[in-house]
C-alpha cells in the first residue's frame, strides 16, 4: 500500500533563511505526487505537483519540489522563507484517485 | 482550478444530536471526496461521494454514523450522526478530476465541536 511518510514534525526557521521540508514515500510503480499548505483554519492550498518529466518541479509562492526516484523523497524547497509562510505543509500521493497525505510540518518563522 | 465552498464554516453542537455539511463546487468535477482532520493531525479519508448513489467508505467509517449525499456533479453533503466529543474534528470537502495525476482542490473546512 502507498504510504506517505513526513520526518518532521515541527521546523523552525528564521525569515530569510532557506527551507527545505522532507517527504519520503512508499509506492510500487511511478509516483503522483503532491506538496499542499494549510493556513491556520484554512483549507489546503496546492503549491505544486510531480507526476512525470523534469523532476525538479516549480510551484507557487516560489516553492520548488525535487523528485529523486532512488531515495524515493520529494523534498520541498524554498530560498529565503517569509514569515507568511508558517503554515502546516503536506506532501500526499495519488494513486487512483486513493489520495494519501503525510502527517504534516509545521513550519515556524522566527522574526 | 476549482473553487469549494463548505457551510456552516465552523459549529458546537451538543452529544447525540447530528450536524449536515453542505459542499459546493463551483465547475464540475468527475470526484468529490470527504476527509477527517482530528486536532494536530493530517487528514483522513472519510468516503468518495459518487452521484446518484451510495459513497464508497473507507475503512473504519460506516454509512450509519456518515451518511453522504451527492445528487448531482457540484454538490454533497455529509452528516455527522450521533455525534460524541470524539467527533470533533476540521471536516473537509475536496473535489478533482479522475485520474491519479490529478489534484483534489479542498474546502476551507467545517469545523466542528461537540459538547
Amino acid at each position: 500500500a502507498q504510504s506517505v511518510t513526513q520526518p518532521d514534525i515541527h521546523i523552525t526557521v528564521s525569515e530569510g533563511a532557506s527551507l527545505e521540508l522532507r517527504c519520503n514515500y512508499s509506492y510500487g510503480a511511478t509516483p503522483y505526487l503532491f506538496w499542499y499548505v494549510q493556513s491556520p483554519g484554512q483549507g489546503l492550498q496546492l503549491l505544486l505537483k510531480y507526476f512525470s518529466g523534469d523532476t525538479l518541479v516549480q510551484g507557487i509562492k516560489g516553492f520548488e519540489a525535487e523528485f529523486k526516484r532512488s531515495q524515493s523523497s520529494f523534498n520541498l524547497r524554498k530560498p529565503s522563507v517569509h514569515w507568511s509562510d508558517a503554515a502546516e505543509y503536506f506532501c500526499a500521493v495519488n494513486n487512483n484517485n486513493d489520495m494519501r497525505f503525510g502527517a504534516g510540518t509545521r513550519l515556524t518563522v522566527k522574526p | 482550478s476549482a473553487v469549494i465552498s463548505q457551510k456552516p464554516s465552523r459549529d458546537i453542537c451538543q452529544r447525540g444530536t447530528s450536524l449536515t455539511i453542505q459542499c459546493q463546487v463551483d465547475s464540475q468535477v468527475t470526484m468529490m471526496f470527504w476527509y477527517r482532520q482530528q486536532p494536530g493531525q493530517s487528514l483522513t479519508l472519510i468516503a468518495t461521494a459518487n452521484q446518484g448513489s451510495e459513497a464508497t467508505y473507507e475503512s473504519g467509517f460506516v454509512i450509519d454514523k456518515f451518511p453522504i449525499s451527492r445528487p448531482n456533479l457540484t454538490f454533497s453533503t455529509l452528516t455527522v450522526s450521533n455525534m460524541s466529543p470524539e467527533d470533533s474534528s476540521i471536516y473537509l470537502c475536496s473535489g478533482g478530476l479522475a485520474g491519479s495525476g490529478n489534484e483534489q482542490f479542498f474546502g476551507p473546512g467545517t469545523r466542528l465541536t461537540v459538547l
